[in-house]
C-alpha cells in the first residue's frame, strides 16, 4: 500500500534562509513521487517529480528535492526562501498503473521578512 | 491549452439539494480524477474515470455520490441531498493518458453546504 508522512505541519523560516520540508513514503514498488504547491483558494502546481530516473531533482521556483531509497524518504529543499514561497506544500506518491495520488497531510510554510 | 477548467468556482447548496460539479481535462487528455480535500486535510482520492468508464471508483462515498464521464463534454461529480460534512474543495485532475505520470490539476471546486 501507499502513504505518504508529512512529518511537519507547520514551517516558519525567515526570508533568506533554507527551507526543509520533510517527507517520508511507504510504498511496495519503486514509487513515483511528487511535491505540489497550494496557494491560498488556489489550484494545485507541480514544483518537481521523481520518477525513477536522476535521484536528485530540480523543480521550478529553485526548489528541488532528493529521493533516498534507503531513509524511504523526499524532502523538499530551497537555499533561500522568498515571501512568495509562502503556501501549503503536498508530497505525493502514485499508485503504480494507475496514476491514482496519495496526498500527504500537508506542510503550510511560512515565511518571515 | 487553457488547462483543466472546473466550474462553477464556489457553489453554495442547502442541505438536501443536489451539487454538480464539472471537469474539463485538458485538450488531448482522456483521464480524469477527482480528489476531495476537507478542510485542514489533504486531498483524498475519489474516482478514476476514462471516457464513458468508471475504471476506480474506491473512494466513493458509497451512497449519493456519483460520476460520469461521457463521450462529449465534461466530467462530472454529482452529490445528492448534501450534507454539511460534503462541505470541501473538489479537485478535478487530468492525465493524458494510463503511462503519463503527471496529473494536471484544476483550481477546485469549493463546495459549502448551508
Amino acid at each position: 500500500a501507499q502513504s505518504v508522512t508529512q512529518l511537519d505541519s507547520h514551517v516558519s523560516v525567515s526570508e533568506g534562509t533554507p527551507v526543509l520540508l520533510r517527507c517520508n513514503y511507504s510504498s511496495s514498488y519503486s514509487p513515483s513521487l511528487f511535491w505540489y504547491v497550494q496557494h491560498p483558494n488556489k489550484g494545485l502546481q507541480l514544483l518537481l517529480k521523481y520518477t525513477s530516473a536522476a535521484t536528485l531533482v530540480k523543480g521550478i521556483n529553485g526548489f528541488e528535492a532528493e529521493f533516498k531509497k534507503s531513509e524511504t524518504s523526499f524532502h523538499l529543499t530551497k537555499p533561500s526562501a522568498h515571501m512568495s514561497d509562502a503556501a501549503e506544500y503536498f508530497c505525493v506518491v502514485s499508485d503504480q498503473g494507475f496514476n491514482k495520488f496519495y496526498f500527504g497531510s500537508g506542510t503550510k510554510l511560512n515565511v518571515k521578512p | 491549452n487553457a488547462g483543466v477548467m472546473q466550474n462553477p468556482r464556489h457553489l453554495v447548496r442547502r442541505r438536501g439539494q443536489e451539487a454538480r460539479l464539472r471537469c474539463s481535462p485538458m485538450k488531448g487528455h482522456s483521464h480524469v480524477y477527482w480528489y476531495r480535500q476537507l478542510p485542514e486535510e489533504g486531498l483524498k482520492f475519489m474516482v478514476y474515470l476514462q471516457k464513458e468508464n468508471i475504471i476506480d471508483e474506491s473512494g466513493m462515498p458509497k451512497e449519493r455520490f456519483s460520476a460520469e464521464f461521457p463521450k462529449e463534454g465534461p466530467s462530472i461529480l454529482r452529490i445528492q441531498q448534501v450534507v454539511r460534512g460534503d462541505s470541501a474543495a473538489y479537485f478535478c485532475a487530468s492525465h493524458k493518458d494510463r503511462d503519463d505520470t503527471e496529473a494536471f490539476f484544476g483550481q477546485g471546486t469549493r463546495l459549502t453546504v448551508v
